[in-house]
């Protein structure tokens, strides 16, 4: 049983650049999540997707975009990436929106010079 | 001030030992509440849940306390395996999880 995958798992961009990152799950949830992680700082929600066909700002939404293309795929979009955007980027999904347990992918590991 | 708060550690054991973090949150009208595992590198993962009565499992013990908005994570007979980073999440609606930063585990021989 995959979970949740998300890909690439690493990457390297210069400042301008745009870039998609993938998430897919196998697990039927309704419920996925795109969240950064900083050093020293907790997860923190970029965008959610309560149910396919809608998308909603979280926590950190500037410079991003996403789409729910359809109930398994959820992908994060940097149109014009920053170095502030070098992060650690995880994608989750859960049956029960944020009161059941987040199910997270391995994690996209992006750099912007 | 941070909605969720955590002493970031690191806190250093030794094998057998019993340890215990708390995190404290904001938001009073917080419905669920979780810790989650964060392994070096890999994503995290639910530890356990967090009910109102207190629950455990083995050598794992969560609490709540709302009246003062913390919760807290008891850890008895610690492992070598034990060490990671334990994430404190609090619900804050339905679909926003907010993550404390983490506090940092070492289990030494």
């Amino acid at each position: 049983n995959a979970g949740v995958t998300q890909t690439p798992k690493f990457q390297v961009l210069k400042t301008g650049q745009s870039m998609t990152l993938q998430c897919a799950q196998d697990m039927n949830h309704n419920s996925m999540y795109w969240y950064r992680q900083d050093p020293g700082m907790g997860l923190r929600l970029i965008y959610y997707s309560a149910s396919e066909g809608t998308t909603d700002k979280g926590e950190v939404p500037n410079g991003y975009n996403v789409s729910r293309l359809n109930k398994r795929e959820f992908s994060l979009r940097l149109e014009s990436a920053a170095p502030s955007q070098t992060s650690v980027y995880f994608c989750a999904s859960s049956d029960r929106g944020a009161t059941g347990e987040l199910f997270f992918g391995e994690g996209s590991r992006l750099t912007v010079l | 001030r941070k909605e969720v708060e955590q002493d970031p550690g690191p806190f250093n054991v030794p094998e057998g030992a019993t340890v215990a973090f708390n995190c404290t949150y904001s938001n009073s009208a917080s419905q669920s509440f979780f810790w989650y595992r964060q392994d070096c590198r890999k994503e995290p993962k639910l530890l356990m849940s967090v009910y109102s009565s207190g629950n455990e499992d083995g050598r794992f013990t969560a609490q709540l306390n709302r009246a003062s908005q913390y919760i807290s994570l008891l850890i008895r007979d610690s492992k070598l395996s034990d060490s990671a980073t334990y994430l404190c999440v609090v619900n804050e609606d339905n679909n926003d999880m907010r993550f404390g930063a983490g506090t940092r585990l070492t289990v030494k021989p």
